[in-house]
């Protein structure tokens, strides 16, 4: 089975910009979460999908947004970049629904900077 | 805010010794997990164990698992170069469908 992919691996945006960022998961998961990980504040959740429906939502401003395809393929938007948006973003996929235990397959993460 | 706390933050062994990492949470879980993040790149999932076990091995890893307290450790045995990478514990917190990570413990082997 083919792992969690994420395009593009690298961006550079400028301040006020805005990004989309792609995640495939592993074929069958339907779920997907989101993560942002800098040096300073580690991993943070961000937001996961469970067929196309948003469940849960980290503490990040509306700036940050996300949506699920129908094929379980999900994208992560963020308007009117800041400096501080700079960081490692990870998808991860899960198969689990409900209460189960959500083991996570993470991509390779996509690298933004902004400058 | 970080449901994990990890100690300590940073390890250095040489090769073929032991490692332990520590991992405290605050809240009931239903699970705790352990990733390990090579430099810059995904994480990668090591083990689970879940909140009504105590004890878990897989190959050189051993995780235990003390709800009363809110802890668990790590421990790589004999351990060797490739292990260099950072190590975090993860919550699924019980209600909730998210993991909360911990700030992860870098871990570096010594040849």
């Amino acid at each position: 089975k083919a792992g969690v992919t994420q395009t593009p691996r690298y961006l550079i945006k400028t301040r006020g910009q805005q990004v989309t960022l792609s995640c495939s998961p592993i074929s069958g998961h339907r779920s997907v979460s989101w993560y942002q990980q800098t040096p300073g504040q580690g991993l943070q959740f961000l937001f996961e999908y469970f067929s196309e429906t948003q469940r849960n939502k980290g503490n990040f401003p509306g700036r940050f947004s996300g949506r699920q395809f129908s094929n379980s393929r999900s994208e992560m938007n963020v308007s009117t970049l800041e400096l501080g948006d700079s960081a490692l973003y990870l998808c991860a996929s899960s198969w689990t629904a409900g209460t189960g235990t959500y083991e996570q397959y993470f991509g390779p993460g996509t690298r933004l900077t902004v400058t | 805010s970080q449901q994990g706390e990890e100690d300590p933050q940073a390890l250095s062994i040489q090769e073929g010794e032991n490692a332990t990492m520590n991992c405290s949470y605050k809240t009931s879980i239903n699970n705790l997990q352990w990733y390990r993040q090579n430099s810059g790149r995904g994480l990668v999932h090591l083990i689970l164990i879940r909140s009504n076990e105590r004890e878990k091995h897989s190959g050189r890893l051993r995780v235990t698992l003390d709800t009363s307290k809110k802890s668990s450790s790590l421990l790589i045995t004999a351990s060797r170069a490739a292990d260099t990478a950072s190590y975090f514990c993860a919550t699924k917190v019980q209600g909730a469908q998210k993991l909360v990570f911990g700030q992860g413990t870098r871990l570096t082997i010594n040849p």
